[in-house]
């Protein structure tokens, strides 16, 4: 089954650092990996999806890698603002058209 | 579009009482997804429908659990007799095959069950 990593569990930054949060997977045999943005007492936003022909996908400050082979993958925040303050999940897809969702990494950016 | 819509948005009831949450898809999507978030386990998926019909429930924990899909806009879960071990927030998402699967969630359910 496939398992789903994120380190750190908790991060705190000050405003205006770039940052970098990890995620890796145990089976590279994925169809994609998205990563999520949810906060307290919200659902899931959507924020990146990279197909698996992929190595990376960017949307304004934020910056997402794949490398499958290996396993893992890298959100990358520049110039932090206290509106970054969230968790951030990342999931894979697999071909039974299931997600598999790391713990998240709780983040947050002091003014 | 609203984007997916869940019902309640918070539903607090005892052990032993018949809980049904809803969900409805964005329009045109043609999966449908169930999962549920504890503190201690994650995001798990339950169950996903593709055009209605149930795929995969291997992720549904047991009997209690049941979900229907009677027609492309709306979905129920069902937990007859609820637990206390069941309070999690259940979240409903919608996928479009036209699309490279970019799953939709809808804001969230939170059971509290005592």
């Amino acid at each position: 089954k496939q398992e789903v990593t994120q380190i750190p569990a908790a991060l705190s930054v000050p405003e205006g650092e770039n940052l970098v949060l990890n995620c890796s997977f145990t089976d590279s045999a994925i169809y994609n990996l998205q990563w999520f943005r949810q906060d307290p007492g919200k659902g899931l936003t959507s924020l990146l999806l990279i197909q698996s022909s992929q190595r990376e996908q960017t949307s304004g400050r934020l910056n997402a890698s794949l490398d499958k082979s290996s396993g893992r993958s890298t959100l990358y925040i520049a110039a932090s603002q206290p509106g970054d303050s969230a968790t951030y999940l990342c999931a894979v897809k697999t071909g039974a058209n299931n997600l598999f969702f790391g713990t998240g990494t709780r983040l947050t950016v002091i003014p | 579009d609203a984007g997916v819509i869940q019902s309640p948005r918070h539903e607090v009831t005892e052990m032993g009482q018949e809980v049904t949450l809803r969900c409805k898809p964005i329009s045109g999507h043609d999966y449908l997804f169930w999962y549920r978030q504890t503190m201690m386990r994650g995001l798990e998926l339950l169950i996903y429908f593709n055009n209605n019909v149930p795929i995969d429930d291997s992720g549904m924990p047991e009997d209690r659990f049941s979900a229907k899909m009677p027609n492309a806009s709306f979905s129920t879960l069902k937990i007859q007799p609820s637990e206390p071990r069941d309070s999690a927030v259940y979240f409903c998402a919608s996928s479009h095959t036209g699309t490279i699967y970019e799953q939709y969630f809808g804001p969230g359910t939170r059971l509290t069950v005592t």
